[in-house]
Parts: C-alpha cells; structure tokens; sequence
C-alpha cells in the first residue's frame, strides 16, 4: 500500500499563493492518477482535481482558475498550487491517489488518503 | 454539478447493533459511489468504491448497495472503532462531490 506525504507551509498570507507537495512512498506515481482534496468547517469535503503522472489534468471548476498541479516522477512528487487565496481557503488540505476500477470505468475512484496538511490563510 | 445528500445526519446505536446510512444522488450516478470513514483529527479511509466494492483490508462487515440515485451503507455488529463519521462521494461526473457526513456516535 502506497504512502502518502503533505508537506507545505502551514500559515499563508491573504493574497498570496499556497504550495503543497505530496511525497509518495511505497508506489510510483507514474502509475495511478493524484489528486487533492480539501477539508473545512463551513463546506465540508472538497474535491480540487488531480493529475496523471503525464501531466493531464483535471480540476474542480470552481476553483480552476487559481489551481495548477504539477507531477515530479524523478522525486516521485505531485504539487498543488492555489494562487490569490482568502481565509475561505483555510482546511486541511489532503492528498489523495485514485485508480480505475476497471478498463470501463467512466472516472477514476479514490483509494489512499495522506494524513492531511492543515494550511491558515491569516495575515 | 451533483449533489450528494446523506441521511440521518447523525445516529446513535449500540455495540453489536446493525445500521444503515443512506446516500441520495441530485441525479443519476449509475453506481460511481464511494463511502469513506472519517475518525476525529484522521484523515478520511476509502471503504468501498463502485458502490459496493469493498477496498482492500476493509472487513466485510461494511456492505454497500445501490445504483442511480440511491445508496446504502449497512455496518454489521457494530464495534467501539466503528464510531466515526461517514462520507458518500459521487464520481459520476466532474465535480467529484460528496455528501455532508452522517456522524455515528454510541448510544
């Protein structure tokens, strides 16, 4: 089973941009797609989007135009991005891997979770 | 986008109770549905995907049915690790989203 790592400053500035990376152990990340997700108070559990280790990718609308997510295979990383945050992107920030069920499946499911980045957005 | 609705929103029962949480679709999903399990200050656990396909290492004591818009978790003999919050998600479409929780909590 495949282990996922948060890492990332825990405090962002009103405006500013937030970046995380995810560390995956005991897997490669050229297999499998690699997404984020984000947990808070006041809207629950949030899907961001993720990224095949190619470079697809794909996004929640609602906060596409302020993502990028990037994928390192020689540091078997992927990276979250999230420009011009406000305190409505204050959560806890989990990374997550996801796989098809099967050659037919319409979209990738989610599988393993990291143990989620709590990242404040306070000046 | 597809909204998830849970119910109850929190339930109480026993240990060595049997209970179900039902999961309601804004429209039809097929069965792209996901239940996850979330303890307090843990990440959520991936517990079953295809609506009733159990992941690797989860007991089989969890069940899950359903197709469309109507889904079932059902959680056998229940035990003190079971009490947790429990999420449904829809990956049907773009945006994944997910359903509010249903808080379990011992009677």
């Amino acid at each position: 089973q495949v282990h996922l790592q948060e890492s990332g400053p825990g405090l962002v500035k009103p405006s500013e941009t937030l970046s995380l990376t995810c560390t995956v152990s005991g897997g490669s990340i050229s297999r499998s797609y690699w997404g984020w997700t984000r947990q808070s108070p006041g809207k629950g559990l949030e899907w961001i989007g993720y990224i095949y280790y190619t470079g697809s990718t794909k996004y929640n609308p609602s906060l596409q135009s302020r993502v990028t997510m990037s994928a390192d295979t020689s540091k078997n990383q992927f990276s979250l991005n999230l420009t011009s945050v406000t305190a409505a992107d204050t959560a806890v920030y989990y990374c997550v891997r996801l796989t098809y069920s099967s050659g037919w499946a319409k979209l990738p499911h989610f599988d393993d979770w990291g143990q989620g980045a709590l990242v404040t957005v306070s000046s | 986008d597809i909204q998830m609705t849970q119910s109850p929103s929190s339930l109480s029962a026993s240990v060595g109770d049997r209970v179900t949480i039902t999961c309601r679709a804004s429209q039809g999903i097929s069965n792209y549905l996901a239940w996850f399990q979330q303890k307090p200050g843990k990440a959520p656990k991936s517990l079953i995907y295809a609506a009733s396909t159990l992941q690797n290492g989860v007991p089989s004591k969890f069940s899950g049915s359903g197709s469309g818009t109507e889904f079932t978790l059902t959680i056998s003999s229940l035990q003190p690790e079971d009490f947790a919050t429990y999420y449904c998600q829809q990956y049907d479409s773009y945006p994944y989203t997910f359903g509010l929780g249903t808080k379990l909590e011992i009677k």
